[in-house]
């Protein structure tokens, strides 16, 4: 049974760099038909998908447009984990944050257990 | 960037009750590939429709989902007490993926 744990601090203070991980079991990081996502949920800004890495032959990255500039997602093949790094955050990246496999024809097939952020001094 | 805009935005009925919830996206959706989401309190949301129109393996078939281009349906025909939820659209056609801003269906 394939399965995501999320893993990261909940309380982050404004202007730092916060950092969150997906450990994955029953799957491999590096497979060809899924891609590995990050996504957010707040209540100003409903779920928003933050980006996400894949490997098809080499490894892409894609961003959202809102984050593009402070985001950074990355792969640990040998944990088998991929890891979310959000820079200069400020109250409203205070979300709750969610890893989620992505398959091309079926989209958020597995999440996981997510994890709430907060941006505060 | 695909904009979706879920109508209602809550749905009031009884158990038993038939729900009708609408996903209509700014632009037309590439190959279909649009989900639907049920998301409960303190919960991940989960995958319940995938293609518009394909429901999960284990997903009752009560729930089902039609549409294409711009304009998608998902239908309860009959309302269990466990279904009371919020229920998302997404698109993943474009590799900027959006979700719509849900539908409460609550008990009446």
């Amino acid at each position: 049974q394939v399965q995501l744990l999320q893993s990261g601090p909940g309380l982050v203070k404004p202007s730092q760099i916060f950092s969150l991980t997906c450990a994955i079991s029953g799957d491999s990081v590096s497979s060809n038909s899924a891609a590995w996502n990050w996504i957010r949920q707040s209540p100003s800004r409903g779920l928003e998908w933050l980006g996400r890495t894949f490997f098809r032959s080499k490894w892409y990255t894609e961003y959202a447009v809102s984050v593009k500039s402070r985001i950074t997602i990355s792969s640990d093949t040998s944990k088998s984990q991929f890891s979310l790094q959000l820079n200069s955050v400020t109250p409203e990246d205070t979300a709750v944050y969610y890893c989620a496999r992505g398959l091309t024809t079926t989209g958020f097939d597995l999440w996981g257990q997510g994890t709430l952020v907060t941006v505060s001094s | 960037e695909i904009v979706l805009t879920q109508s209602p935005g809550t749905l009031s009925l009884s158990p038993g009750e038939r729900a009708t919830l609408s996903c209509r996206a700014s632009q037309s959706v590439s190959s279909s590939y649009l989900a639907w989401y049920q998301q409960k309190p303190g919960q991940a949301p989960r995958l319940l429709i995938y293609g518009a129109s394909n429901r999960v393996t284990g997903i009752p078939d009560r729930f089902s989902g039609s549409g294409s281009g711009t304009d998608f349906t998902l239908t309860i025909t009959r309302l269990e007490p466990e279904d009371f939820a919020v229920y998302y659209c997404q698109q993943y056609g474009s590799s900027l993926f959006t979700f719509g801003p849900g539908t409460k269906v609550d008990i009446k």
